[in-house]
């Protein structure tokens, strides 16, 4: 079965960098075949993507937050990781990483996100 | 940027009753539409992909449809698992990928 588990730290300060973790255990990271994704919720909101990275190491943005994002994958560890620049409180948020397909012609089923991990809430405060 | 909305933002049913929720689309989508359930403290979990297929696990009870820029979630008898916050997602147009602003459903 498989596993995303986020990590990181849970308090980030003003104009500091978010930096985040996932680890993909019960499968391999590197595959054709996904996207590993992350997906950020306000409490209280709906979620919303922030970007996907492809084993290579290919990566699609939200164009809101490109300025001042990066993801990326290291295969050697089966870990992707995203990294959001000068944070402000408006960055505070459930933390999410996901799986979705590339659309390489398998089950339609994964074209979304099928698994996610649990969740990490990152809260922007002095 | 493809942008969705959901209506209504909280509906309140008794268990049993039927729950129809709805998720318009800023410009076509297609069929390329998913539904995802989130209860307290829990990532969202997949229910419904291309607008009308079932999640692998997803009782029969929920149901959707619609193509283009229209689309309903519809829980037949509502069990009281059901109660919780949907989510509609579109894959047609990305990057970016978007989600609605969420449907609440509520015991009444």
């Amino acid at each position: 079965q498989l596993q995303l588990q986020e990590s990181g730290p849970g308090l980030v300060k003003p104009s500091e960098t978010l930096s985040l973790s996932c680890t993909v255990s019960g499968g391999s990271i590197n595959s054709r075949s996904y996207y590993w994704a992350w997906i950020r919720q306000p409490p209280g909101k709906g979620p919303e993507w922030i970007g996907s990275v492809f084993y290579s190491g290919t990566t699609y943005y939200s164009p809101s937050l490109r300025s001042r994002l990066t993801v990326s994958v290291d295969t050697s560890k089966n870990q992707f990781f995203l990294s959001l620049d000068s944070v402000t409180a408006t960055d505070t948020a459930f933390y999410y990483c996901a799986r979705h397909s590339s659309g390489d012609g398998g089950p339609a089923e994964e074209d979304y996100f099928d698994y996610w991990g649990q969740g990490i809430l990152v809260t922007v405060s002095s | 940027d493809i942008v969705l909305t959901q209506s209504p933002a909280t509906l309140s049913l008794s268990p049993g009753e039927r729950a129809t929720l709805s998720c318009r689309a800023s410009r076509s989508v297609s069929n390329y539409l998913a539904w995802y359930q989130q209860k307290p403290g829990q990532a969202p979990r997949l229910l419904i992909y291309d607008s009308s297929n079932r999640a692998t696990g997803v009782p029969p009870r929920f149901s959707g449809s619609g193509s283009g820029t229209d689309f309903t979630l519809t829980i037949s008898s509502l069990e009281p698992e059901d109660f919780a916050v949907y989510y509609c997602q579109q894959r047609s147009d990305w990057p970016p990928l978007s989600f609605g602003g969420g449907t609440k459903v509520e015991i009444k």
